[in-house]
């Protein structure tokens, strides 16, 4: 049972575009959502975050939007460079417990 | 200087022995973790510990067991080794449970391959 998806596996942008990275969750308590990137032999590295009495969060090239009517998040990155190419995570937390449950990954490239 | 090391990077191993894969966090941290991302991508909490208690104890084998000999510890052991357990694991911690300002602090993963 997968709580959390992120439904697209890959994505190519063209450097200076913007990259929307998309995750959907099923279970309406969670209520702290999380980004992380990951490049290749390494551990996953913490990006951004929102609460959920936020819609949106922003921290420099890099923005998250919550929309919890939809159980939907995204992740913008503007403008998108070569060396954000890594594997974005997003992870959720349901309230009153201490994990998080990630989805499976998107593959972001940007091509120079 | 890294700030969550995991030892060894890659772990090869016959089916049926006992392993151990060590972590350790120099950031001053309270609460440490255990992922595994099986081959499938998924990434799975197993367990946590908040200052040496465990908080979280998810369902896994009991072939698994976590343990936590002070606050920058935490070594996961493995008994009777399955096919199935081949993933990377991967340690993380945190300076609070579910910290949402700084999320995890992640090692690099251990790769075990069970033959």
């Amino acid at each position: 049972d997968q709580q959390v998806k992120q439904n697209s596996p890959s994505l190519s942008v063209q450097e200076g575009r913007i990259s929307i990275l998309n995750c959907d969750y099923t279970n309406s308590m969670f209520d702290y959502f999380l980004w992380y990137k990951k490049y290749p032999a390494e551990g996953p590295t913490f990006l951004i975050s929102i609460s959920s009495i936020k819609d949106k969060n922003e921290d420099g090239r890099f923005t998250v939007f919550l929309n919890k009517s939809a159980k939907h998040l995204s992740l913008h990155i503007v403008p998108s460079q070569p060396g954000d190419s890594a594997v974005y995570f997003c992870a959720a937390s349901p309230s009153g417990t201490y994990k998080y449950i990630f989805g499976t990954g998107t593959r972001l490239k940007v091509l120079a | 200087d890294t700030a969550v090391s995991q030892t060894p990077k890659y772990l090869v191993t016959q089916m049926g022995n006992d392993k151990s894969i060590k972590c350790e966090q120099n950031l001053g941290h309270d609460t440490m973790y255990w992922y595994k991302q099986d081959s499938k991508k998924f990434l799975k909490i197993m367990f946590s510990y908040n200052n040496k208690e465990l908080i979280i104890n998810e369902t896994v084998p009991n072939r698994f067991s976590p343990k936590s000999p002070d606050k920058a510890h935490l070594n996961l052991h493995i008994n009777s080794l399955e096919l199935g357990d081949s993933a990377v694991y991967f340690c993380a911690s945190s300076q609070f449970p579910r910290d949402s300002n700084y999320g995890y602090t992640f090692g690099s993963g251990t790769r075990l391959t069970v033959v």
